[in-house]
Parts: C-alpha cells; sequence; structure tokens
C-alpha cells in the first residue's frame, strides 16, 4: 500500500466551478502537507503548505488537513483555464523527505 | 533566467549505455534532489544531498549513482540504462530551513530503448 494516495483523475470542469482535490495517507507521524501545481512539461512548484491539521486560504485556494481521518483537500473556486495543471500532494514528518501523491489532472474548459 | 536547469531536456538511449543527467542551480541552496517521476506512482526520490560532501540514497537509488560537483551543480548517472529507468527525471533543490518547498527545474524526459 502506498503511503500517499491520491486520485490521478483526470478531472475536467468548466470554468468557474470549484476543483475539489484529496489526498489520503497512511503515516500518522506526517505534521507538514503540502500542495504542488506542475504545469505540462514543467517542473512542479510549491502551491501552498500547512502544518498539522486546520484550513489555510490564499486566494482562490483553499488547503484542508484532517488529521483524525488521514485526509487532506485542495479546493479551487472560480476555477480558471490557466488552472489547468496536475496537482500533487506532499506531505513530511519535519525533514527533508517529501511523500508526493501521484497527482490529479485538472482541466478547466473556457 | 531559470532558477534550476537540467540537461538534456530530452534523451532516447540504448539499454546498457552509460548517460548522466545534469543539474545546476543558482539559488544558493546546499540542499539538492534527484527524483523519478512514472505515471501513477508519483514523485520518488532517487539521491539527495546536503551539502558537496554529504550525499546519501533515496528511496530507489539502485542502479543510479551521483556527483556532487559543486554546491550549484549535481549530476545523475545510469550506469547501464535498462527500459525500466524510462522516466522523467526531476533536479530539485532547498534551503535547510524550508524544506517544505523544493524548487524543482523543467525535468528531463529520459526514454530507454
Amino acid at each position: 500500500q502506498k503511503e500517499v494516495e491520491q486520485d490521478p483523475g483526470p478531472l475536467s470542469v468548466p470554468e468557474g466551478a470549484i476543483v475539489s482535490l484529496n489526498c489520503t495517507y497512511s503515516n500518522s507521524a506526517f505534521q507538514y502537507f503540502m500542495w504542488y501545481r506542475q504545469y505540462s512539461r514543467k517542473g512542479p512548484e510549491l502551491l501552498m503548505y500547512t502544518y498539522s491539521s486546520g484550513n489555510k486560504e490564499d486566494g482562490r485556494f483553499t488547503a484542508q488537513v484532517d488529521k483524525s481521518s488521514k485526509y487532506i483537500s485542495l479546493f479551487i473556486r472560480d476555477s480558471q483555464p490557466s488552472d489547468s495543471a496536475t496537482y500533487l500532494c506532499a506531505m513530511s514528518v519535519g525533514d527533508y523527505k517529501l511523500s508526493f501523491g501521484a497527482g490529479t489532472t485538472v482541466t478547466v474548459r473556457a | 533566467d531559470a532558477d534550476v536547469t537540467q540537461t538534456p531536456r530530452n534523451r532516447i538511449t540504448k539499454t546498457g549505455k552509460r548517460i548522466m543527467l545534469e543539474c545546476s542551480q543558482t539559488k544558493g541552496h546546499d540542499r539538492m534532489y534527484w527524483y523519478r517521476q512514472d505515471p501513477g506512482l508519483g514523485l520518488r526520490l532517487i539521491y539527495y544531498s546536503f551539502d558537496v560532501k554529504d550525499i546519501n540514497k533515496g528511496e530507489i537509488s539502485d542502479g543510479y549513482s551521483v556527483s556532487r560537483q559543486a554546491q550549484a551543480k549535481f549530476s545523475l548517472s545510469l550506469e547501464s540504462a535498462i527500459p525500466n529507468q524510462t522516466a522523467l527525471y526531476f533536479c530539485a533543490t532547498s534551503d535547510p530551513d524550508r524544506f517544505n518547498e523544493q524548487f524543482f527545474g523543467p525535468g528531463t524526459r529520459l526514454t530507454v530503448l
């Protein structure tokens, strides 16, 4: 069983819709939870980072962490075609090692 | 200019050949990493280096070797390439105080025939 599970999709939504992405994990020692965005033919870039449980909002993006359920989510409000990318969740116990999900490919249709 | 660069961007090689992938960075970070990305498996760590003299194996180092020539340069070698090493390879860097944020290069798409 993988340490981090993420549905690869693909996910296709119309412009303006809410995109909901999630990951589950098995390692209860994870304390840091990240979302990376990867455009086609590019390397991943950090989108959001959350420590422990709770919510974090940054513009149209909201990250949620529920450690009791070992479940994290990313919501994108008012989605735009420029949000079309692969979204990777990543987790860490607090050191250099990041455990990544497989990534979910999102397409926002104009 | 890109902060993390990788060469080549694409490479096709044959089974048994030795190949080197190169990474350079201008971010001034001590920590550098090599990952491979496969569909359905995500990013997996091959090797990492905390400084020029500190190099460590990641979770999938078999069949790979690395060299840290300078703070800014970290190379990955496949001594004898095999088809299941066909993948997208990424180099990344990070600041030791901000390990959550790794800065990735654009990737090298490697095909082993």
